[in-house]
C-alpha cells in the first residue's frame, strides 16, 4: 500500500530564511505527487503539483524517484507562509483517482 | 475557480442521533467525491470514495453501514452518520474532482465539525 511520510510536524524559520518542508513516499507504481496548503481557517487548496514542474508562491518542490522524496523548497520564506502543508501521492484505483496525504507540517514563519 | 460548498460547518448531537453532511460542486460536474475525516493533529484520512449513480467505495475499517453516503447527483453527496457516538466527533472533509479532469481536479469543502454529546 503507498504511504506518505511527513517527518516533521512542526517547522519554525525565520522570515527570509530558506525552508525545506521534507516528504517521502512509498509507492510500487509511477507516483503523482501534490503540496497541498491550508492557512489558519481556510479550506485545503492545492499548492503545486510534480507534474507541471511550476514554481507558485515562490515554492518549488522536485520529484526524486531515487531517494523517493518530494520535498518542497522556498528560498526566502514569508509570513504569509505560516500554514499547514500536505503532501499527498495519488494513485489509481479502478475508476477513482484517490489522494494520500501525509500527517502535515505546521510551517510558522517568525518576524 | 471550481467551488465546493460543505454544509453544515459544525454540528453538535446526542449520542444515538443521526447527522447529515451535504457536499455540492457550485459550479462543475463532480463525478467522483471524496469524504475524509481528520482527527486533532493527525492527516486526512479517507474514508470513502463516492461515484455519481454507484454505491460508495468504502476503505478498510470505515463501516459503511454506519456512514451511509449517498451521490444522487453530479453536484450533490451527502454523508449521513448513523446511531453518533462519542467516538464519531472528528472533522470531516469532502473533495470533488472535476469531471474530465487530472489529479489537480481536486477541490476542498470546508469541513465539517462534528460532536457528539
Amino acid at each position: 500500500a503507498q504511504r506518505v511520510t511527513q517527518p516533521e510536524k512542526l517547522l519554525s524559520v525565520f522570515k527570509g530564511a530558506p525552508v525545506e518542508l521534507k516528504c517521502n513516499y512509498s509507492y510500487s507504481g509511477s507516483p503523482e505527487l501534490f503540496w497541498y496548503v491550508q492557512y489558519s481557517r481556510q479550506r485545503l487548496q492545492l499548492l503545486l503539483r510534480h507534474i507541471s514542474r511550476e514554481s507558485i508562491k515562490g515554492f518549488t518542490a522536485d520529484l526524486n524517484k531515487g531517494e523517493t522524496s518530494f520535498h518542497l523548497k522556498k528560498p526566502f520564506a514569508q509570513e504569509e507562509d505560516s500554514a499547514m502543508y500536505y503532501c499527498a501521492l495519488r494513485v489509481s484505483s479502478g475508476s477513482a483517482r484517490q489522494l494520500t496525504f501525509g500527517s502535515g507540517t505546521q510551517l510558522t514563519v517568525l518576524p | 475557480g471550481a467551488v465546493v460548498s460543505q454544509h453544515p460547518s459544525w454540528v453538535i448531537c446526542k449520542s444515538g442521533t443521526s447527522v447529515k453532511i451535504e457536499c455540492r460542486s457550485l459550479d462543475f460536474q463532480a463525478t467522483t467525491m471524496f469524504w475524509y475525516r481528520q482527527f486533532p493533529k493527525q492527516s486526512l484520512m479517507l474514508m470513502a470514495t463516492s461515484n455519481e449513480g454507484s454505491k460508495a467505495t468504502y476503505e478498510q475499517g470505515v463501516e459503511k453501514d454506519k456512514f451511509l453516503i449517498n451521490h444522487a447527483s453530479l453536484t450533490l453527496s451527502t454523508l449521513t452518520v448513523t446511531s453518533a457516538h462519542p467516538e464519531d466527533s472528528s472533522f470531516y472533509i469532502c473533495s470533488a474532482t472535476l469531471s474530465g479532469q487530472g489529479g489537480y481536479g481536486y477541490t476542498f469543502g470546508s469541513g465539517t465539525r462534528l460532536t457528539v454529546v
